[in-house]
């Protein structure tokens, strides 16, 4: 059984500061996606990472993976309050999934001035 | 721009009823999918379907059904409804999963509450 576990699971940062969010996955996985919920609203993708040292940046998030460690991390560089947000990374199943995700529980981001 | 659309945001039913909640979106995609999503638990897979009347149970389908009789449309129902399935339910489509790297794309979301 896929299981997707994220840490940690609440973060509390301060402006200006980096940071990162852990995503690991304890079986082999094609893609993982990286999505961001705000509150009341939504999930909204933010990256899809494919093979093995992919990275993808946006803005002050970069995505990587690392396929054999079973495991990705979204970096947060110089942190603003409009980051404040859950992000959640989920992994596609394996086979003919037709492309079933199985996410993890979420990290909830908070930036304080 | 998907657009993948809910037919109600907030939801209030008494237990024992029989809940409907709707989902249609407009990119022709095959794949739809419901979830339901709790404080720590993050999104788990209620069903998802795949092409119209196809349907397959997710992780956690007890207590529910779905129907698809169209290709946009995709119906998650509630058939007894329990206080324990007071939840946040989001609807996702997303084109076929061999092959295709993109996203699945959510609705915004119905907040369901069973009295």
């Amino acid at each position: 059984e896929l299981k997707v576990e994220q840490n940690p699971l609440f973060l509390s940062m301060q402006e200006g500061k980096n940071y990162t969010i852990y995503c690991n996955y304890s079986t082999t996985s094609d893609r993982l996606y990286w999505y961001r919920q705000d509150p009341g609203k939504s999930l909204e993708s933010l990256f899809v990472l494919l093979s093995n040292g992919a990275v993808k940046q946006e803005g002050r998030l970069m995505a990587s993976l690392d396929t054999k460690a079973r495991l990705s991390t979204l970096h947060i560089t110089a942190a603003v309050h409009d980051l404040s947000a859950t992000y959640f990374c989920a992994v596609t199943r394996g086979g003919t999934s037709y492309g079933k995700l199985t996410f993890g529980q979420g990290t909830i981001l908070t930036v304080h001035p | 721009d998907v657009k993948v659309t809910q037919s109600s945001r907030y939801l209030v039913k008494r237990t024992g009823e029989k809940v409907f909640l709707e989902c249609v979106q407009d990119m022709d995609h095959e794949n739809m999918f419901w979830y339901r999503q709790d404080p720590g638990l993050g999104l788990r897979l209620i069903y998802f379907s795949y092409d119209v009347k196809m349907k397959e149970k997710g992780d956690i389908p007890e207590g529910y059904s779905v129907s698809r009789e169209k290709k946009e449309r995709f119906s998650l129902i509630l058939e007894s409804a329990s206080t324990n399935q007071t939840s946040m339910y989001l609807c996702a489509s997303s084109s076929l999963g061999q092959g295709s790297n993109q996203p699945q794309h959510f609705g915004d979301g119905t907040r369901l509450s069973i009295l």
